[in-house]
């Protein structure tokens, strides 16, 4: 298995639901990361978890709430988000190889906030 | 600051012609520079990566170049098809650093 996969592929909720997004690989990746992409627009990192544990936090605002149960998945909680949080959420996973985090994207959620 | 500048934004080539998309980098210490193709609304698909002693790697119809000394790299599509329409990202990486510098991307637009 060499991918990492997402679901839901689209999610629209409104401001006052919880929703979350799930990540899973299945290729022995100790790392895996969120990130956030408007339209047009590079990914953003948000989150970033080593060995099950949160490494970096983009100074992401609190309504966005990441956990990783396992090496191989990993879950962002939403609750209470505005219209402007509204994007395509990637997913990714590395391996480190050649002194380099050589990362993987999913296809990503695409995220309505209305 | 670590940087990443592509070129152009956006083009329009007609199927079956040629083109090359520029990437800019001022990323230091320097380890990997990737090509990502990226289809609207889906996530990013690697097609070159590149280390700092090589200078050319190809993926098909996709022929990637680094001058790590002028920090220069370009991704050449040669014969283009309708699917290769999508954005085309330039990704540069740091040393044993989990975050990446990402280029604005060149949206290319193939037509018939």
């Amino acid at each position: 298995d060499t991918e990492v996969t997402q679901t839901p592929k689209h999610l629209v909720m409104g401001m006052t639901n919880k929703k979350s997004l799930k990540c899973e690989q299945h290729m022995g990746h100790r790392a895996m990361y969120w990130y956030k992409q408007k339209a047009k627009k590079p990914p953003e990192l948000m989150f970033v978890y080593s060995y099950e544990k949160l490494s970096i936090n983009e100074s992401v605002p609190s309504r966005f709430s990441p956990e990783c149960p396992n090496s191989s998945l990993l879950n962002l909680h939403l609750h209470a988000l505005q219209p402007e949080d509204s994007a395509l959420y990637l997913c990714a996973s590395s391996i480190y190889r050649d002194n380099n985090y050589e990362q993987y994207f999913g296809p990503g959620t695409r995220l309505t906030v209305t | 600051k670590n940087q990443v500048e592509q070129s152009p934004q956006s083009l329009i080539i007609l199927e079956g012609k040629n083109c090359t998309l520029q990437c800019n980098y001022t990323v230091s210490p320097f380890s990997n520079l990737r090509w990502y193709k990226q289809d609207t609304g889906r996530g990013p698909v690697s097609l070159t990566i590149m280390t700092f002693s090589e200078n050319t790697k190809s993926n098909g119809r996709y022929t990637a170049t680094l001058d790590a000394d002028t920090k220069q790299s370009s991704l050449h599509i040669t014969a283009s098809q309708l699917s290769d329409s999508a954005s085309y990202i330039c990704v540069v990486s740091i040393s044993n650093d989990y975050k990446l510098s990402f280029g604005a991307g060149t949206t290319v637009t193939v037509r018939a």
